[in-house]
Protein backbone atom coordinates (compact mmCIF):
# COMPACT_ATOMS: atom_id res chain seq x y z
CA UNK A 1 0.00 0.00 0.00
CA UNK A 2 1.44 3.49 -1.01
CA UNK A 3 2.41 5.65 1.65
CA UNK A 4 3.49 9.36 2.49
CA UNK A 5 7.03 9.63 2.91
CA UNK A 6 9.22 12.47 4.26
CA UNK A 7 12.91 13.47 4.39
CA UNK A 8 14.73 13.77 5.97
CA UNK A 9 13.98 12.23 8.86
CA UNK A 10 15.93 13.76 11.67
CA UNK A 11 17.33 17.76 10.92
CA UNK A 12 19.54 19.73 13.31
CA UNK A 13 20.20 23.11 12.16
CA UNK A 14 21.44 26.38 13.81
CA UNK A 15 19.33 29.33 14.26
CA UNK A 16 19.43 31.26 11.78
CA UNK A 17 19.87 29.07 8.99
CA UNK A 18 17.30 27.71 6.15
CA UNK A 19 15.70 24.50 6.11
CA UNK A 20 13.59 22.24 3.49
CA UNK A 21 11.89 19.79 4.69
CA UNK A 22 10.51 17.48 2.21
CA UNK A 23 7.51 15.58 1.43
CA UNK A 24 6.19 13.15 -1.15
CA UNK A 25 2.42 11.88 -0.91
CA UNK A 26 0.61 9.28 -2.86
CA UNK A 27 0.79 9.79 -6.66
CA UNK A 28 -3.42 10.04 -6.73
CA UNK A 29 -3.41 12.60 -3.64
CA UNK A 30 -4.59 16.51 -4.75
CA UNK A 31 -4.64 18.25 -1.32
CA UNK A 32 -1.43 18.23 0.59
CA UNK A 33 -0.77 19.70 4.66
CA UNK A 34 1.90 20.65 6.94
CA UNK A 35 1.38 20.03 10.56
CA UNK A 36 3.71 20.55 13.20
CA UNK A 37 3.81 19.30 16.87
CA UNK A 38 5.90 20.80 19.43
CA UNK A 39 7.01 18.38 22.18
CA UNK A 40 4.69 17.71 24.23
CA UNK A 41 2.10 20.17 22.21
CA UNK A 42 -0.83 19.27 20.46
CA UNK A 43 -0.89 18.89 16.68
CA UNK A 44 -0.91 22.17 14.94
CA UNK A 45 -1.99 23.01 11.42
CA UNK A 46 0.25 25.27 9.81
CA UNK A 47 -0.89 25.52 5.80
CA UNK A 48 -3.04 23.52 3.44
CA UNK A 49 -2.17 23.54 -0.39
CA UNK A 50 -4.56 22.66 -3.57
CA UNK A 51 -4.00 22.95 -7.49
CA UNK A 52 -0.23 24.78 -6.86
CA UNK A 53 -1.65 27.73 -4.34
CA UNK A 54 -2.14 27.94 -0.93
CA UNK A 55 -5.50 27.42 0.13
CA UNK A 56 -5.56 28.04 4.25
CA UNK A 57 -2.94 29.22 6.51
CA UNK A 58 -2.62 29.92 10.11
CA UNK A 59 -1.43 32.34 11.97
CA UNK A 60 2.20 30.42 12.66
CA UNK A 61 2.55 30.18 8.90
CA UNK A 62 4.56 33.72 8.56
CA UNK A 63 6.55 35.20 5.84
CA UNK A 64 9.56 32.68 7.42
CA UNK A 65 7.41 30.21 5.94
CA UNK A 66 7.02 28.95 2.26
CA UNK A 67 5.46 25.64 0.20
CA UNK A 68 6.36 24.30 -2.57
CA UNK A 69 5.35 21.69 -4.91
CA UNK A 70 8.42 22.09 -7.64
CA UNK A 71 7.95 18.90 -9.69
CA UNK A 72 4.59 17.57 -9.24
CA UNK A 73 5.59 15.06 -6.93
CA UNK A 74 7.57 16.51 -4.37
CA UNK A 75 5.60 18.67 -1.84
CA UNK A 76 8.67 21.20 0.21
CA UNK A 77 8.76 23.29 3.72
CA UNK A 78 10.84 25.81 3.66
CA UNK A 79 12.01 27.94 6.92
CA UNK A 80 13.92 30.88 5.75
CA UNK A 81 15.46 32.00 9.15
CA UNK A 82 14.90 28.95 11.34
CA UNK A 83 14.15 30.31 15.07
CA UNK A 84 14.58 27.63 18.13
CA UNK A 85 10.83 27.64 19.08
CA UNK A 86 10.42 26.22 15.10
CA UNK A 87 12.14 22.85 16.83
CA UNK A 88 9.17 20.48 16.57
CA UNK A 89 8.37 17.27 14.51
CA UNK A 90 6.85 18.76 11.64
CA UNK A 91 3.52 16.40 9.25
CA UNK A 92 2.93 16.13 5.94
CA UNK A 93 -0.50 15.01 4.82
CA UNK A 94 -1.85 14.42 1.84
CA UNK A 95 -5.34 13.89 0.84
CA UNK A 96 -6.85 12.18 -2.42
CA UNK A 97 -10.43 14.16 -2.08
CA UNK A 98 -10.49 16.72 1.19
CA UNK A 99 -12.17 14.19 3.35
CA UNK A 100 -9.30 12.11 5.02
CA UNK A 101 -6.05 12.99 5.09
CA UNK A 102 -3.09 10.61 5.76
CA UNK A 103 0.14 11.86 7.40
CA UNK A 104 3.96 11.06 6.73
CA UNK A 105 6.22 9.95 9.40
CA UNK A 106 7.53 13.17 10.41
CA UNK A 107 10.35 15.32 10.46
CA UNK A 108 12.21 16.04 13.57
CA UNK A 109 13.57 19.53 13.45
CA UNK A 110 15.92 20.58 16.10
CA UNK A 111 17.31 24.13 16.20
CA UNK A 112 20.50 24.94 18.29
CA UNK B 1 -13.71 28.26 15.07
CA UNK B 2 -13.52 24.18 15.93
CA UNK B 3 -11.66 22.64 19.22
CA UNK B 4 -11.38 19.22 20.39
CA UNK B 5 -11.12 18.07 24.14
CA UNK B 6 -9.47 14.68 24.96
CA UNK B 7 -10.35 14.85 28.67
CA UNK B 8 -7.67 12.14 29.69
CA UNK B 9 -4.19 12.44 28.94
CA UNK B 10 -2.78 9.46 30.38
CA UNK B 11 -5.16 6.11 30.73
CA UNK B 12 -3.05 3.49 31.98
CA UNK B 13 -4.98 -0.37 31.66
CA UNK B 14 -4.58 -4.05 31.70
CA UNK B 15 -4.21 -6.42 29.17
CA UNK B 16 -7.52 -7.85 27.95
CA UNK B 17 -9.32 -5.01 30.12
CA UNK B 18 -11.54 -2.64 27.94
CA UNK B 19 -11.29 1.03 27.52
CA UNK B 20 -12.39 4.12 26.23
CA UNK B 21 -10.86 7.05 25.64
CA UNK B 22 -12.79 10.10 26.05
CA UNK B 23 -13.22 12.61 22.92
CA UNK B 24 -15.36 15.98 22.93
CA UNK B 25 -15.28 18.30 19.99
CA UNK B 26 -17.30 22.06 19.50
CA UNK B 27 -18.20 23.51 16.33
CA UNK B 28 -20.52 25.50 14.91
CA UNK B 29 -20.88 23.91 10.74
CA UNK B 30 -21.12 20.20 10.42
CA UNK B 31 -17.98 18.32 11.01
CA UNK B 32 -15.74 15.20 9.84
CA UNK B 33 -14.20 13.15 13.10
CA UNK B 34 -11.39 11.35 13.68
CA UNK B 35 -9.14 9.31 15.52
CA UNK B 36 -5.44 9.16 15.13
CA UNK B 37 -2.83 6.16 16.32
CA UNK B 38 1.24 7.48 17.21
CA UNK B 39 2.87 3.90 17.89
CA UNK B 40 6.30 5.25 19.58
CA UNK B 41 8.79 6.58 17.18
CA UNK B 42 6.06 6.52 14.24
CA UNK B 43 3.81 9.00 12.49
CA UNK B 44 0.24 9.49 12.73
CA UNK B 45 -2.19 6.39 11.38
CA UNK B 46 -5.38 7.05 10.76
CA UNK B 47 -7.50 4.61 12.99
CA UNK B 48 -10.87 5.06 11.67
CA UNK B 49 -13.28 7.81 10.75
CA UNK B 50 -16.74 8.95 10.72
CA UNK B 51 -18.40 11.05 7.85
CA UNK B 52 -21.48 10.66 7.54
CA UNK B 53 -24.27 7.68 7.81
CA UNK B 54 -23.92 5.27 10.75
CA UNK B 55 -22.55 6.98 13.76
CA UNK B 56 -20.68 3.88 14.91
CA UNK B 57 -17.58 3.05 13.30
CA UNK B 58 -14.49 0.38 13.62
CA UNK B 59 -11.25 -0.21 12.76
CA UNK B 60 -10.00 -3.42 11.98
CA UNK B 61 -7.89 -3.68 14.89
CA UNK B 62 -11.18 -3.75 16.90
CA UNK B 63 -11.37 -0.44 18.01
CA UNK B 64 -14.88 1.53 17.66
CA UNK B 65 -16.02 4.94 17.98
CA UNK B 66 -19.34 6.29 18.07
CA UNK B 67 -20.77 9.87 16.73
CA UNK B 68 -23.08 10.97 19.14
CA UNK B 69 -24.19 14.71 18.33
CA UNK B 70 -25.94 15.86 21.06
CA UNK B 71 -23.25 15.10 23.39
CA UNK B 72 -20.72 16.73 20.94
CA UNK B 73 -18.76 12.77 21.11
CA UNK B 74 -16.61 10.79 19.67
CA UNK B 75 -15.60 8.53 21.86
CA UNK B 76 -12.62 5.54 21.15
CA UNK B 77 -13.51 2.33 22.96
CA UNK B 78 -12.05 -1.18 22.59
CA UNK B 79 -13.35 -4.35 24.37
CA UNK B 80 -10.25 -5.59 25.33
CA UNK B 81 -6.59 -4.49 24.85
CA UNK B 82 -3.59 -5.70 24.30
CA UNK B 83 0.10 -4.44 24.42
CA UNK B 84 0.38 -3.75 20.88
CA UNK B 85 -2.42 -1.27 21.43
CA UNK B 86 0.17 0.70 23.64
CA UNK B 87 0.55 4.45 21.93
CA UNK B 88 -0.72 8.01 21.68
CA UNK B 89 -4.36 8.04 20.19
CA UNK B 90 -5.63 11.95 18.91
CA UNK B 91 -9.36 12.97 18.18
CA UNK B 92 -9.58 15.29 15.31
CA UNK B 93 -12.10 17.16 14.01
CA UNK B 94 -12.49 18.70 10.33
CA UNK B 95 -15.33 20.87 8.28
CA UNK B 96 -17.50 18.79 6.40
CA UNK B 97 -17.61 21.67 3.90
CA UNK B 98 -14.51 21.02 1.40
CA UNK B 99 -11.13 20.17 2.36
CA UNK B 100 -10.60 21.48 5.55
CA UNK B 101 -7.41 21.62 8.09
CA UNK B 102 -7.58 19.38 10.84
CA UNK B 103 -7.90 20.02 14.41
CA UNK B 104 -6.55 18.06 17.02
CA UNK B 105 -7.36 17.29 20.40
CA UNK B 106 -4.10 17.15 23.12
CA UNK B 107 -3.78 13.46 22.77
CA UNK B 108 -4.31 10.16 25.09
CA UNK B 109 -1.29 7.95 26.51
CA UNK B 110 -2.35 4.44 26.27
CA UNK B 111 -0.30 2.25 28.32
CA UNK B 112 -0.98 -1.41 29.00
CA UNK B 113 0.41 -3.26 31.35
CA UNK B 114 0.16 -6.98 31.67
Amino acid sequence: EPEVTQTPSHQVTQMGQEVILRCVPISNHLYFYWYRQILGQKVEFLVSFYNNEISEKSEIFDDQFSVERPDGSNFTLKIRSTKLEDSAMYFCAGSPSGETQYFGPGTRLLVL
Amino acid sequence: AQSVTQLDSQVPVFEEAPVELRCNYSSSVSVYLFWYVQYPNQGLQLLLKYLSGSTLVESINGFEAEFNKSQTSFHLRKPSVHISDTAEYFCAVSDSQGAQKLVFGQGTRLTINP
